[in-house]
């Protein structure tokens, strides 16, 4: 079966860096995003990465590693408004989006 | 923000009653998508569209069904709803599947809580 495997729940702290890992098991591979979902909002787009490697955008980075199938976000800088779900979404051979089940980021200051 | 929207955003009903909620869209995407959210499950898919009057099962399809007659609209039918079809539905949208750098963006999602 296909599967994204996610922490359930993280802490940080203002100002700190903190890595939310990904690893996934699916038939085949076309790609992974990361959304942020706010608590009762729709999730939003943060990053795509289909080539090994570590794409940086502002405070917020995603690398990628095919061969052990193991991605993560690196969010710098922590600020409160970083409190949030990040879910972790691969695309497999059939072009479908599977997804994670999230991890939850509780930032305190 | 792409511009989709959902109607009802919240929905209470009782068990065995049809349900109809609505997904407008008006970036003219082509790709459309029902998904539900349940705590400790990922966003699973129901149904997508691909195309006006063409769609196709996803995930859960069972108890579902959707249509599509116009671009812009893509229904979700509960036909006879029941508890366990109590969740947070969310309706996406994307100009493609095939080419994968393509993104899905979100609706508000509605809450439906079937009694």
């Amino acid at each position: 079966g296909q599967n994204i495997d996610q922490p359930t729940e993280m802490t940080a702290t203002e100002g700190a860096i903190v890595q939310i890992n990904c690893t996934y098991q699916t038939s085949g591979f076309n790609g992974l995003f990361w959304y942020q979902q706010h608590a009762g909002e729709a999730p939003t787009f943060l990053s795509y990465n289909v080539l090994d490697g570590l794409e940086e955008k502002g405070r917020f980075s995603s690398f990628l590693s095919r061969s052990k199938g193991y991605s993560y976000l690196l969010l710098k800088e922590l600020q409160m408004k970083d409190s949030a779900s990040y879910l972790c979404a691969v695309i497999d051979s059939n072009y479908q989006l599977i997804w994670g089940a999230g991890t939850k980021l509780i930032i305190k200051p | 923000d792409a511009g989709i929207t959902q109607s009802p955003r919240h929905k209470v009903t009782e068990t065995g009653t049809p349900v109809t909620l609505r997904c407008h869209q008006t970036e003219n995407h082509r790709y459309m998508y029902w998904y539900r959210q349940d705590p400790g499950h990922g966003l699973r898919l129901i149904h997508y569209s691909y195309g006006v009057k063409d769609t196709d099962k996803g995930e859960v399809s069972d108890g579902y069904s959707v249509s599509r007659s116009k671009t812009e609209d893509f229904l979700l039918t509960l036909e006879s709803a029941t508890s366990s079809q109590t969740s947070v539905y969310f309706c996406a949208i994307s100009e493609s599947a095939r080419e994968v750098t393509d993104t899905q963006y979100f609706g508000p999602g509605t809450r439906l809580t079937v009694l």
